[in-house]
């Protein structure tokens, strides 16, 4: 079955600074990998997804992220965070039958 | 108009109780999930139905039941609570199984068992 691992638990960044969140897969076919936004309180929200074709793919709220097969890693980046970033990062692959998730990063923004 | 739904949103109960929570999409998708949140915000996929039928039934307690009466309905009920079940539940549903498509979740149902 595939696998996601998100190696950073929590990071905090500044305001207006660049971020890059982790994420690592494991899967024995061509991944279908996507990122998702919980804010507290409430359900989770796609920020982007990789299918295939271009590995730099744009998402909402002017996130991005860059598939390496070579790495096996799909990491998020924003070049200039916003206090309304702060919030629980997630990892996903989809498989066969279902999605699986990392065990998430959650964002603490500075001002 | 919400696209996935899910009532109630939060829920406290004794242990020993049964408790049910629903859930409805109106996406027209023929695939629907239930995933666990535990305290550490980790999400575990529990059930997912494909079209009424059950294709996912993780290591959950039988004391857990989905119950799908048609492609746009996901019920949980669980039997006999403990301290454990603790935890935000969420539905999910989507066009296609894992690969095929993304995830629509719903709020989430916060469950507190005492």
């Amino acid at each position: 079955a595939q696998s996601v691992t998100q190696p950073d638990i929590h990071i905090t960044v500044s305001e207006g600074a660049s971020l890059e969140l982790r994420c690592n897969y494991s899967y024995g076919a061509t991944p279908y990998l996507f990122w998702y936004v919980q804010s507290p309180g409430q359900g989770l929200q796609l920020l982007l997804k990789y299918f295939s074709g271009d590995t730099l793919v744009q998402g909402i709220k002017g996130f991005e992220a860059e598939f390496k097969r070579s790495q096996s890693s799909f990491n998020l980046r924003k070049p200039s965070v916003h206090w309304s970033d702060a919030a629980e990062y997630f990892c996903a692959v989809g498989g066969n039958n279902d999605m699986r998730f990392g065990a998430g990063t959650r964002l603490t923004v500075k001002p | 108009d919400t696209a996935v739904s899910q009532t109630p949103k939060y829920l406290v109960t004794q242990m020993g109780n049964d408790k049910s929570i629903k859930c409805e999409q109106n996406l027209g998708h023929d695939t629907m999930y239930w995933y666990k949140q535990d305290s550490k915000k980790f999400l575990k996929i529990m059930f997912s139905y494909n079209n009424k039928e059950l294709i996912i039934n993780e290591t959950v307690p039988n004391r857990f039941s989905p119950k799908s009466p048609d492609k746009a309905h996901l019920n949980l009920h669980i039997n006999s609570l403990e301290l454990g079940d603790s935890a935000v539940y969420f539905c999910a549903s989507s066009q296609g199984q894992g690969r095929g498509g993304e995830l629509f979740f719903g709020e989430g149902s916060r469950l507190t068992v005492l």
